[in-house]
């Protein structure tokens, strides 16, 4: 079964300290990797997408990378405004083309 | 430009009762998405259209939801006899194709809540 998991659920850091998000996952074939970000009462906004192992793409703070089991949303020297909720989903060759298979993602909370 | 909108925002309704939920998705895009979203959760995928038809509902949990997009733009989610169990935020989301890409944008949600 196609599965996405991401560590840890919460992460508290300083204003300035540098850390990783994890997304591990299982899928039958993997046709692209989606980073997103979710404020509390919004929806999702599009981050990053990611197709395949090596593949690294950076936005201000923030750089996803991918293997073929995981990606890392590294943020460097995180400000207050970048916490929230950021969440990993999938997109697999096997199932619908439109189904993203989302994790249950990772709230960052940055304190000044 | 301006974004995939939902309304209403908020709705609450009675157990048993019917609803319908509405996207406008970004101009352009042709493909448009249902999910739903409990507390604590990520998104949850239901349907999703590319033009006017259907192309995968399998993510409808029972017979009670259903989706149209009659003229491949806007789109409306209709839940029957509501149940409590329904109670979630429904996000639509809009891509300029299936696949592809898959860079989907989403809408602000619609929050049910059933009583």
């Amino acid at each position: 079964e196609d599965q996405v998991t991401q560590s840890p659920e919460a992460l508290r850091l300083q204003e300035g300290e540098s850390s990783s998000l994890n997304c591990s996952y299982t899928v039958s074939g993997l046709r692209g990797l989606f980073w997103y970000r979710q404020d509390p009462g919004k929806g999702p906004e599009f981050l990053f997408t990611l197709y395949s192992a090596g593949e690294e793409k950076e936005k201000e703070r923030l750089k996803a990378t991918l293997t073929k089991k995981e990606s890392f949303l590294h943020i460097t020297a995180p400000k207050p405004e970048d916490s929230a909720t950021y969440l990993c989903a999938v997109l697999n060759y096997g199932g619908s083309q439109g189904n993203l298979i989302f994790g249950k993602g990772t709230k960052l909370s940055v304190k000044p | 430009g301006a974004g995939v909108s939902q309304t209403p925002s908020n709705k609450v309704t009675e157990k048993g009762k019917y609803v319908e939920l509405r996207c406008d998705p970004i101009s352009g895009h042709t493909a448009l998405y249902w999910y739903r979203q409990s507390l604590g959760q990520g998104p949850e995928f239901l349907i999703y259209f590319q033009g006017t038809g259907a192309a995968d509902d399998s993510g409808l949990p029972n017979d009670r939801f259903f989706a149209v997009r009659p003229e491949g733009s806007v789109s409306t989610l209709k839940i029957q006899r509501t149940e409590r169990g329904d109670s979630a935020v429904y996000l639509c989301a809009s891509s300029r194709s299936a696949g592809g890409t898959g860079e989907q944008y989403f809408g602000p949600g619609t929050r049910l809540t059933v009583t």
